[in-house]
């Protein structure tokens, strides 16, 4: 079991859809992730979120839309999503300062765009 | 820019020895090292820093070359459980907004056969 908590752990969902992302974690890290994995694939970065402000987002499309409520969750909201975004959603903490700070990784969502 | 996994998979049978390495064309501050096994999340196993450093934990160690911008992750008398894809992380220079910006290698597949 890891510390930084996902749900759900699947998803499907049409492209007209409206869906959330949740992850959750309560070791009292202030820098929160989101990373995009495709199959064999490593980890993609989306979103950092710094003592729960976006610190950094990497060109990611609007459709996604994170939301960072507490120090503990960090939320994705997605929206007319495409095929092509059908993948393995990583959330991730770790301590504020967050340069050479070891990350700590969720199991992650598998979403499915139909 | 994605730093460079070599090999890209390697076999080998329990109790032998293998090196995974990992070059970038940029300057690094610091490599991370994970391992994922398929389903699972991203498991950190150690940072190394700029001084050429070892750093070890049983029998996995790893060095940082910064002058030739590389890291070896070294596995000594492989045990099952070491099966599994690893990735380097590195993390560039350390202005604000790249901080805890790691771009993964694309990973190299450990299978450990009995």
């Amino acid at each position: 079991d890891t510390e930084v908590t996902q749900t759900p752990k699947h998803l499907v969902m049409g492209m007209t859809n409206k869906k959330s992302l949740k992850c959750e974690q309560h070791m009292g890290h202030r820098a929160m992730y989101w990373y995009k994995q495709k199959a064999k694939k490593p980890p993609e970065l989306m979103f950092v979120y710094s003592y729960e402000k976006l610190s950094i987002n990497e060109s990611v499309p609007s459709r996604f839309s994170p939301e960072c409520p507490n120090s503990s969750l960090l939320n994705l909201h997605l929206h007319a999503l495409q095929p092509e975004d059908s993948a393995l959603y990583l959330c991730a903490s770790s301590h504020a300062g967050f340069i050479h700070q070891p990350q700590h990784f969720g199991d992650g969502t598998r979403l499915s765009i139909l | 820019q994605q730093p460079v996994q070599s090999p890209q998979a390697v076999i080998l049978r329990e109790g032998e020895d293998a090196v995974i390495n990992c070059s970038s064309s940029k300057a690094l501050y610091s490599v991370h090292w994970y391992r994922q096994k398929h389903g699972e999340a991203p498991v950190f196993l150690m940072i190394l820093l700029k001084g050429g450093e070892q750093k070890g934990h049983e029998k996995i160690s790893a060095s940082f070359n910064e002058k030739k911008q590389q890291s070896s992750l070294y596995l000594t008398a492989s045990q099952l459980s070491y099966s599994g894809t690893y990735f380097c992380g590195t993390e560039g220079g350390l202005s604000g907004n790249q901080g805890g910006k790691l771009i993964f290698g694309q990973g190299t597949e450990l299978s450990v056969k009995p």
